[in-house]
């Protein structure tokens, strides 16, 4: 299998808490996960590539210093929301990459976390 | 970069009937579309993928088809089924990763699909 915890599965908090939501992979070893952004009704907007072992690769108009990602090992990536406010509650969601031989392998995702920044 | 739209947003059909959802992406380098089902409160979960180099494909009673030359590509299921009711999400490759051997990729805005008993 290829299975893929999120957590938390929501918070609530208040304005200027900074937020971290844990991505796992469980039965396998990912190089690389994917953080994506899921506004109601929207689609999954990718935010940025973790990889084990080094910087995040964070795509155009997503700020680094906003959404810190860290992957310190090879089944664990975390993505924090430093100083959120309300304009980042928004539904979060990451994917996991089992690695394979040859070809495309494809995205695992995990179920996501739904942040609400009062 | 790549840009996708997917038609319609919200689709009913009775059970039994066929289901057609549309998509269309703007960059010809886009070469991976893969279709994602997600059932209410779960995750995303791969249904079926195409590749450039093929103009369909099917598994059992879902089936995709790819024009390049129009870059638009579609997710037929037939005899629909209670169970297929869920949203469906199309996707398109942006660039390929090589450390994780897999395609970064952009999504459309999902399809809300109904089957009615």
């Amino acid at each position: 299998g290829a299975v893929v915890s999120q957590h938390p599965s929501w918070v609530i908090c208040k304005s200027g808490t900074s937020v971290k939501i844990e991505c796992r992979s469980l039965d396998f070893q990912a190089t690389t996960m994917f953080w994506y952004r899921q506004f109601p009704k929207q689609s999954l907007m990718l935010m940025a590539t973790s990889n084990e072992g080094s910087k995040a690769t964070y795509e155009q108009g997503v700020e680094k210093d906003k959404f810190l990602i860290n992957h310190a090992s090879l089944t664990l990536s975390t993505l924090t929301v430093t100083s959120a406010h309300p304009e980042d509650s928004s539904f979060y969601i990451c994917s996991a990459v089992k690695p394979g031989q040859g070809g495309n392998q494809p995205q695992h995702f995990g179920d996501g976390t739904r942040l609400s920044i009062l | 970069g790549e840009n996708v739209e997917q038609h319609p947003s919200t689709l009913s059909v009775q059970e039994g009937d066929s289901a057609v959802i549309k998509c269309t992406y703007s960059d010809s380098a886009s070469n991976y579309f893969p279709w994602y089902k997600q059932e209410l409160g779960k995750r995303p979960q791969l249904i079926i993928d195409i590749r450039s180099n093929v103009g369909e494909k099917k598994d059992q009673r879902i089936a995709v088809t790819l024009n390049k030359t129009a870059k638009h590509f579609s997710l037929h299921i037939t005899e629909t089924q209670p169970e297929d009711s869920a949203v469906y999400f199309c996707a398109a490759s942006i660039r390929w990763d090589s450390g994780a051997g897999s395609y970064q990729l952009t999504f459309g805005k999902g399809t809300k699909l109904s089957v009615i008993p």
